[in-house]
């Protein structure tokens, strides 16, 4: 599966948008990009996936250019609540074992 | 709240015992995944079960066993039980399998450790 890479941290501030690129050079045909959530001491949550072009659902928008190498998780308007850990992930189709890598910390300031 | 539960939430053990670490996936859900995930680092893939069969497994040593029942809940299973294991154990559920590439509901997770 295709290694990804993300900034480590990013700052904010309420009401503001947020937007965390991942890249991930080798990714293949059949791979999806999906984004994960995760708050301390709790399991990880589902927050959007594509494949290519734009997906937006209620709570996030995922741009994903051509050629699929690079991915831009946009968080409109945060709020002190999104204070998390982001994780970009390549999934494969047809398997579902997801690899996490050491995901973006982001804090969300008044 | 994802349906998913897991016990428990919190244990203590020491070097060399063996603990179990349960798993009820959500309704209609007949896939199970657990995950490892150390202090500052991402989850990582332990092994998946799938229909009570296993479907999958992460670079774990034999140690790391598991278990799905008929109603699709699950239970992982760790022996002689090292420093490094210490970890929040994380089970995730989901429908059918390798055929569905889509969203995993997470649980809490067990928080172990080994002293």
């Amino acid at each position: 599966l295709a290694k990804t890479t993300q900034p480590i941290s990013m700052d904010s501030y309420e009401g503001q948008e947020v937007n965390i690129t991942c890249s991930h050079n080798n990714i293949a045909t059949n791979d999806y990009i999906t984004w994960y959530q995760q708050f301390p001491s709790q399991g990880p949550r589902f927050i959007i996936q594509g494949y290519k072009t734009k997906v937006t659902n209620e709570v996030a928008s995922l741009f994903i250019p051509a050629d699929r190498k690079s991915s831009t998780l946009s968080l409109p308007r945060v709020s002190l609540s999104d204070t998390a850990v982001y994780y970009c992930l390549v999934e494969r189709g047809g398997f579902q074992k997801l690899v996490f890598g050491t995901g973006t910390r982001l804090l969300v300031s008044p | 709240e994802t349906g998913v539960t897991q016990s428990p939430t919190h244990l203590i053990k020491t070097r060399g015992q063996q603990v179990t670490l349960r798993c009820s996936s959500q309704s209609g859900h007949n896939t199970v995944s657990w995950y490892q995930q150390a202090l500052g680092q991402g989850p990582q893939f332990i092994f998946q079960y799938y229909r009570e069969e296993e479907n999958g497994r992460g670079n774990f040593p034999p140690r790391f066993s598991g278990l799905q029942f008929p109603n699709y809940s699950s239970e992982l299973n760790v022996n002689a039980l090292e420093l490094d294991d210490s970890a929040l154990y994380l089970c995730a559920s989901s429908l059918d399998g390798d055929a569905n590439t889509g969203e995993l509901f997470f649980g809490e997770g067990s928080r172990l450790t080994v002293l």
